[in-house]
């Protein structure tokens, strides 16, 4: 699986929009870039995922460089709930085995 | 629906005494893996399981043998426990491999090591 590289920590105000970068230049073509969260050493939540296209669900916004060599997770409207380390992983899909290997993430804090 | 269970919650072991770390899942996954987190730190693969039958090593193994008892039960084993397995570990399950869909995880399982 290609490593990945956060920044350890961001802020982001409430209300504003939260934007989370990863580096993923090594990932292959068969790999997905999956982004979970962890609030307060719960078990990690699943977030969202792509390939190569941007994603959107209810929770967030996944848009991935066209290379894809970078991703960037969009919180629109950030709550103070939304505050927990958030992970980025690329990991094998389709057909292939894929094991989810976690980095350290990127800790966000929001704040009134 | 559970999801991933695991049991138990919380536990304390004596340096030298074994256990078994318990997770079943109901979702009818092929994958299993079971990680353990360290204060301040991310989550680390000790082993996993890509389909019934099979497991394999992942990052931090030592210390640690694993059983895929059928398709719902991937068990954690620590035969003689030392202070620096202490952790909390987390067992999940999916179906990563095909339709690459989420993991689950379960809540996790304290463990101290005195």
């Amino acid at each position: 699986d290609a490593k990945t590289t956060q920044p350890p920590s961001m802020d982001c105000a409430e209300g504003r929009a939260a934007n989370l970068p990863c580096n993923h230049s090594t990932i292959s073509g068969n790999e997905y870039v999956y982004w979970y969260r962890q609030i307060h050493s719960q078990g990690p939540q699943y977030i969202i995922h792509g390939l190569k296209n941007n994603e959107t669900n209810e929770m967030a916004s996944l848009i991935i460089t066209e290379d894809r060599k970078s991703s960037t997770l969009i919180l629109p409207h950030a709550t103070l709930r939304d505050t927990a380390v958030y992970y980025c992983i690329a990991a094998a899909g389709g057909t292939s085995y894929g094991k989810l290997t976690f980095g350290q993430g990127t800790i966000l804090t929001v704040h009134p | 629906n559970a999801g991933v269970t695991q049991t138990p919650k919380f536990q304390v072991l004596k340096t030298g005494q074994s256990m078994t770390l318990q997770c079943a899942q109901d979702m009818n996954h092929n994958s299993m893996y079971w990680y353990r987190q360290d204060p301040g730190m991310g989550l680390r693969l000790i082993y996993y399981s890509a389909s019934e039958g099979t497991t394999d090593k992942g990052e931090v193994p030592n210390g640690y043998n694993v059983s895929r008892l059928n398709k719902r039960e991937f068990s954690l084993r620590l035969e003689s426990a030392a202070p620096s397995q202490t952790s909390v570990y987390f067992c999940a399950s999916s179906e990563l491999g095909r339709g690459n869909t989420e993991a689950f995880f379960g809540q996790g399982t304290r463990l101290t090591v005195v």
